[in-house]
């Protein structure tokens, strides 16, 4: 399994451009989430899935939009691209209770987005 | 979901046990613990989680007070490996899809 998988790595925008951040898990997971990380913080929840075609808001969803068609997919779009969306984002996915639940939520390796 | 209180950064020597507190005195009947770290630029990484009783996997062993007002995560031979941001969240269980991280712990493992 390859786990979470986040493209692109690194990405550097101008104020206005809108891009996706593409998010995939091969683990067969209901969930799905975006969190952000600014320089010093924790993690901050922007959008969830509970699975295909549900999507729901996190603490901070202003300025992203997501969509969830498959199971295995999870991408999250930035309209209108700010400076103060300069933050590293990492996707997670975990599975639904039920036989053999681990309670565990994966995380991918994050892409590193810079506006300017 | 319950708040968490952890000291902003511990030192550790090498092969010595750590152990890095957490508070969580408003955490409801139905919240279990959960840890996390992060290691530099990584995604978290789960580390072990529990209700009421005391738990250990092979990375860490948790601790939770009778009272579940507190918690203490035990890396019993911290390696340099193990320096990272180690988070305590409070949530019920198959919820984690939603987290709700703090700031953590930075840990320094020393030489």
């Amino acid at each position: 399994n390859a786990g979470v998988t986040q493209t692109p790595k690194f990405q550097v925008l101008k104020t206005g451009q809108s891009m996706t951040l593409q998010c995939a898990q091969d683990m067969n997971h209901e969930y799905m989430s975006w969190y952000r990380q600014d320089p010093g913080m924790g993690l901050r929840l922007i959008h969830y899935s509970v699975g295909a075609g549900i999507t729901d808001q996190g603490e901070v969803p202003n300025g992203y939009n997501v969509s969830r068609s498959t199971t295995e997919d999870f991408p999250l779009r930035l309209l209108s691209a700010a400076p103060s969306q300069t933050s590293v984002y990492f996707c997670a996915s975990s599975p639904t209770p039920g036989t053999g639940f681990t309670d565990t939520q994966y995380f991918g390796p994050g892409t590193r987005l810079t506006v300017l | 979901d319950a708040k968490t209180t952890q000291p902003t950064s511990m030192d550790c020597a090498e092969g010595r046990a750590a152990n890095l507190p957490c508070n969580h005195s408003t955490i409801s009947g139905n919240e279990y613990v959960y840890w996390y770290r992060q290691i530099h630029s990584q995604g978290p990484q789960y580390i072990i989680h529990g209700l009421k009783n005391n738990e250990t996997n092979e990375m860490a062993s948790l601790i939770i007070t009778e009272d579940r007002k507190s918690s203490t995560l035990i890396l019993p031979h911290a390696t340099l490996r193990d320096t990272a941001v180690y988070y305590c969240i409070v949530g019920i269980r198959g919820s984690n899809y939603k987290l709700t991280f703090g700031k953590g712990t930075l840990l320094t493992v020393n030489p």
